[in-house]
C-alpha cells in the first residue's frame, strides 16, 4: 500500500514562529502536493512539486514556501506563522503520468495562537 | 478560471435510496475528473476517475460516476445508500499538461437510517 506520512497530526504554534510541516512518501512518486483544507473552501493547492528541487505555486502560496531535497520528502514551511494559517494541511503524492490519482496523508491540524 | 463546482454543500438521503452527488466542470480541453471521499478524522481516499473512453466509470464501495460532456458534469452515484457512506465528498480535476489536481469545495453526504 502507498503510504504518505505527515510528521504530526496536531501542532500548536505561536504567531511569528517559523513552522515546518514534513511529509514522506514511500512509493517513489514523482509528484508531491501540499493542500490546506478549510470548511466551506474545500482543498486549496498551496504548492506542487514534480521532481526533486522543482516546485510550482498553487492557488494560495502566499506566506508559504516548500523544500524538496529528496524525492520522498516534501516540506511545507510557514516563514512567520499567522493566525489565518490555522488550518488542516494535507500532503499528497502521485506518480508521473496522465490522470494519475493522488494518495493522501492523514493531515496535520495546525493551530496558530 | 478553470474549476469544478459542487453546487450542494450538503445532501441528505435515506438509507437504501439511490444517491447522487453533483459535480460540474469548467475546464478547457480534455480534463481528467476524480472523486475522493473523506471519512471523519481520516485522510482523503480516491474513489474513481475519468480519463478517457467509457463515460460510465465504476469505483470503490459501489460508487460510479458518469462523464457527460454536453452537460459538463461528472455526478457521483450509488444505487442504494448505506449509513456508512456518510462522509465528505470532493470532485477534482486535472489536465494533461501537468499533474496538478485541483479540488472543489466538497459536499457533505448524510445517509439517514
Amino acid at each position: 500500500d502507498v503510504k504518505v506520512t505527515q510528521s504530526s497530526r496536531y501542532l500548536v504554534k505561536r504567531t511569528g514562529e517559523k513552522v515546518f510541516l514534513e511529509c514522506v512518501q514511500d512509493m517513489d512518486h514523482e509528484n508531491m502536493f501540499w493542500y490546506r483544507q478549510d470548511p466551506g473552501l474545500g482543498l486549496r493547492l498551496i504548492y506542487f512539486s514534480y521532481d526533486v528541487k522543482m516546485k510550482e505555486k498553487g492557488d494560495i502560496p502566499e506566506g508559504y514556501s516548500v523544500s524538496r531535497e529528496k524525492k520522498e520528502r516534501f516540506s511545507l514551511i510557514l516563514e512567520s506563522a499567522s493566525t489565518n494559517q490555522t488550518s488542516m494541511y494535507l500532503c499528497a503524492s502521485s506518480p508521473f503520468g496522465e490522470g494519475t490519482e493522488a494518495f493522501f496523508g492523514q493531515g496535520t491540524r495546525l493551530t496558530v495562537v | 478560471a478553470q474549476s469544478v463546482a459542487q453546487p450542494e454543500d450538503q445532501v441528505n438521503v435515506a438509507e437504501g435510496n439511490p444517491l447522487t452527488v453533483k459535480c460540474t466542470y469548467s475546464v478547457s480541453g480534455n480534463p481528467y475528473l476524480f472523486w475522493y471521499v473523506q471519512y471523519p478524522n481520516r485522510g482523503l481516499q480516491f474513489l474513481l476517475k475519468y480519463i478517457t473512453g467509457d463515460n460510465l466509470v465504476k469505483g470503490s464501495y459501489g460508487f460510479e460516476a458518469e462523464f457527460n460532456k454536453s452537460q459538463t458534469s461528472f455526478h457521483l452515484k450509488k444505487p442504494s445508500a448505506l449509513v456508512s457512506d456518510s462522509a465528505l465528498y470532493f470532485c477534482a480535476w486535472g489536465v494533461n499538461r501537468d499533474d496538478k489536481i485541483i479540488f472543489g469545495k466538497g459536499t457533505r453526504l448524510h445517509i439517514l437510517p
